[in-house]
């Protein structure tokens, strides 16, 4: 049962152009939810966050946006630049379960 | 301020054979998570300790996984005997407390591959 998914697996985009990141998740009890960042070799590391009564946080070239109602949100990268080449796993955590629930992740790519 | 350490980085073991991974996670840390990241998947939770205490520990095979967290601090987290299912990468993270909207921290992992 994967409770949050990101239906695609990767993404190609040219270097200053905007990249979309989705993820949905079927969960309603999920207040909070994150997008972490993983190089090759490495540990994934935290990258921005929202929580649920919120419908967009922004810093910097990420922006998150959640839509609640379609229990759906995206991670905007503007300008994209080649160094976020790297795989973006979208996890959602719920208060009152303490565990918090990758989903599969995303390739992206950015060509200069 | 250093990070959440984890060794070996690396493992090659023979299926039914034992293996053993080591966790240090950030100093005043009192949450640290191990998750299992299977290629093309992403981390899924094994067990969690707050301070020296599992909070979670569902989705550990719990007939052949093991993870003990002595004195609050340092963790280790063992497979006897292990199954080819289970090459993997093995992730350890740590965070302030488990209340969640605290940032996990994680190491760079063991990659494990059990032939």
């Amino acid at each position: 049962d994967q409770q949050v998914k990101q239906n695609s697996p990767s993404l190609s985009v040219q270097e200053g152009r905007i990249s979309i990141l989705n993820c949905d998740y079927t969960n309603s009890m999920f207040d909070y939810f994150l997008w972490y960042k993983k190089y090759p070799a490495e540990g994934p590391t935290f990258l921005i966050s929202i929580s649920s009564i919120k419908d967009k946080n922004e810093d910097g070239r990420f922006t998150v946006f959640l839509n609640k109602s379609a229990k759906h949100l995206s991670l905007h990268i503007v300008p994209s630049q080649p160094g976020d080449s790297a795989v973006y796993f979208c996890a959602a955590f719920s208060t009152g379960g303490f565990k918090t629930i990758f989903g599969a992740g995303t390739r992206l790519f950015v060509k200069a | 301020e250093a990070g959440v350490a984890q060794s070996p980085r690396y493992k090659i073991i023979e299926k039914r054979q034992s293996v053993a991974f080591w966790c240090n996670p950030i100093s005043g840390h009192a949450t640290l998570y191990w998750y299992q990241q299977i290629l093309g998947q992403g981390p899924k939770l094994l067990i969690q300790f707050q301070n020296n205490g599992v909070v979670d520990d569902s989705q550990l095979p719990k007939d052949r996984f093991s993870a003990e967290r002595l004195k609050g601090v340092d963790s280790t987290l063992k497979i006897q005997p292990a199954k080819l299912e289970d090459s993997a990468v093995y992730l350890c993270a740590s965070s302030l407390d488990l209340r969640g909207k605290e940032t996990q921290y994680f190491g760079p992992g063991t990659r494990l591959l059990v032939l």
